[in-house]
């Protein structure tokens, strides 16, 4: 079964500490991974997106790491900033049926504190 | 400004009142999508459109209709409300689905509440 799964559910940081979201995967054929924030009350927003040959992406203080190998998935925050408070959503694209298809993690709700 | 409108932002009904929900974009997107979003879930398709007069269900689309006349809109319609159906909608669009990099462009979401 075509599954995308997250982690943490939730996190809590101090502003200006790194933090790294792992997203683990199941799809099949893998097309790319994307990485959304979505604000409270707000739709997702890209930030990253991968392909099968490509195993980081930076934007800005976001990187995101692939492995298609193991089907993992990370995005690492550097220095976070109370903007920062997010969920941020692992969506992973495949091929069936003639076209692409997404499947959404749940997102991992991140907290930066002062 | 490039942008996925969606209205209204809010609303609140009761059951069995039938409803629409707008999304327009302003892209010139072929594909356009609506999802539902609930609390511990991720976000889960309810239907898509490919191209004008092209709809297809997605993963939950039971109690929900939509129609695709126009490229730019693509309304959600519920016939007949349920307690069940309270949640976050947001509808979307991208360029294509067959190409590579397609990205999606969300609306701003409406809450929808049914009592």
């Amino acid at each position: 079964k075509n599954q995308v799964e997250q982690s943490p559910q939730s996190l809590i940081i101090l502003e200006g500490k790194n933090c790294t979201l792992q997203c683990n995967y199941t799809v099949s054929p893998f097309s790319n991974l994307r990485w959304y924030k979505q604000d409270t009350g707000r739709g997702p927003v890209s930030l990253t997106i991968m392909t099968f040959s490509e195993n980081t992406k930076s934007n800005g203080r976001y990187t995101a790491t692939l492995d298609a190998d193991t089907k993992q998935s990370s995005l690492h925050i550097t220095a976070s900033q109370l903007s920062d408070s997010a969920s941020y959503i692992c969506v992973v694209t495949f091929f069936s049926g003639g076209y692409n298809k997404l499947i959404f993690g749940a997102g991992t709700r991140l907290a930066v504190h002062p | 400004e490039a942008q996925v409108t969606q209205n209204p932002r809010y609303l609140i009904t009761v059951t069995g009142k039938k409803l629409t929900v707008t999304c327009s974009q302003n892209m010139n997107h072929e594909y356009m999508s609506w999802y539902r979003q609930d609390p511990g879930l991720g976000l889960r398709q309810i239907y898509y459109s490919m191209n004008v007069e092209v709809t297809d269900k997605g993963d939950v689309p039971e109690g929900y209709k939509v129609s695709r006349k126009e490229k730019r809109n693509f309304p959600l319609i519920l016939e007949s409300p349920s307690p069940n159906q309270t949640s976050l909608y947001f509808c979307a669009s991208s360029l294509g689905v067959g190409a590579t990099y397609n990205e999606q462009f969300f609306g701003p979401g409406t809450r929808l509440t049914v009592l």
